[in-house]
């Protein structure tokens, strides 16, 4: 069973550039969360994909965008980047949307942006 | 609206010495309840959840205990070990999303 990979795992943008981050869910998961998580701080809810539809989203505004694959796969794209964008964006993918498969996240290691 | 608090860290403790860390939560009805945990260099794991009230979660000599009445999911353990050294984020399931509290980093010294 594999687990959650993400790529890249560090990078460097300068601000208003735009940023693609990548996820491979774990096999037989079918959902997918973004998570960002800034240095000190909890993971942060972005969105949510399930069925190649976002079903869910955080405080965050357009610029941060995202898609699912029909392999669940998933990537995370931020436009216009801002200093305040430097964070670990986590990617966690699950079974379902709800009950108890939904309520056990896989995580993978994350990916580190830093925004100069 | 929903949310977690977690006591801030860092807590640094000796091996063998017991642990807590206090964790108490806002949200309406009946949330499942986690601790994740977080080594340096990789993705948040799932130590354990309880889904209802009283419902106690244990992994590796971590124990929780959902209460109701207090708001409240404690993590405990009683003997740590140099390799518990992490940080340890206290979570809630509502609407199907995930909501994390802040994190306490835990530091064991041998």
């Amino acid at each position: 069973e594999t687990g959650v990979t993400q790529s890249p795992t560090h990078l460097i943008k300068t601000r208003g550039q735009q940023v693609t981050l990548r996820c491979s869910s774990q096999s037989g998961h079918n959902t997918v969360s973004w998570y960002q998580q800034a240095l000190g701080q909890g993971p942060q809810f972005i969105f949510q994909y399930y069925r190649e539809e976002e079903n869910g989203r955080g405080n965050f505004p357009p610029r941060f965008s995202g898609l699912q694959f029909p392999n669940y796969s998933s990537e995370l794209n931020v436009n216009a980047l801002e200093l305040d964008d430097s964070a670990l964006y986590l990617c966690a993918s699950s079974l379902g949307t709800s009950g108890s498969g939904a309520n056990v996240l896989t995580f993978g290691a994350g990916s580190r942006l830093t925004v100069l | 609206g929903n949310s977690v608090t977690q006591m801030e860290g860092p807590v640094t403790l000796s091996e063998e010495a017991f642990l807590t860390i206090n964790c108490t939560y806002t949200a309406t009805g009946y949330p499942s309840l986690f601790w994740y945990v977080q080594y340096p260099g990789e993705g948040l794991q799932l130590l354990l959840k309880a889904t209802k009230a009283d419902d106690k979660g244990s992994n590796k000599g971590f124990e929780a205990t959902y209460r109701k009445e207090t708001t409240s999911f404690h993590l405990e353990k009683g003997s740590v070990q140099v390799s518990d050294s992490a940080v340890y984020f206290c979570a809630l399931n509502r609407d199907d999303k995930i909501i994390f509290g802040k994190g306490t980093r835990l530091h064991i010294l041998p």
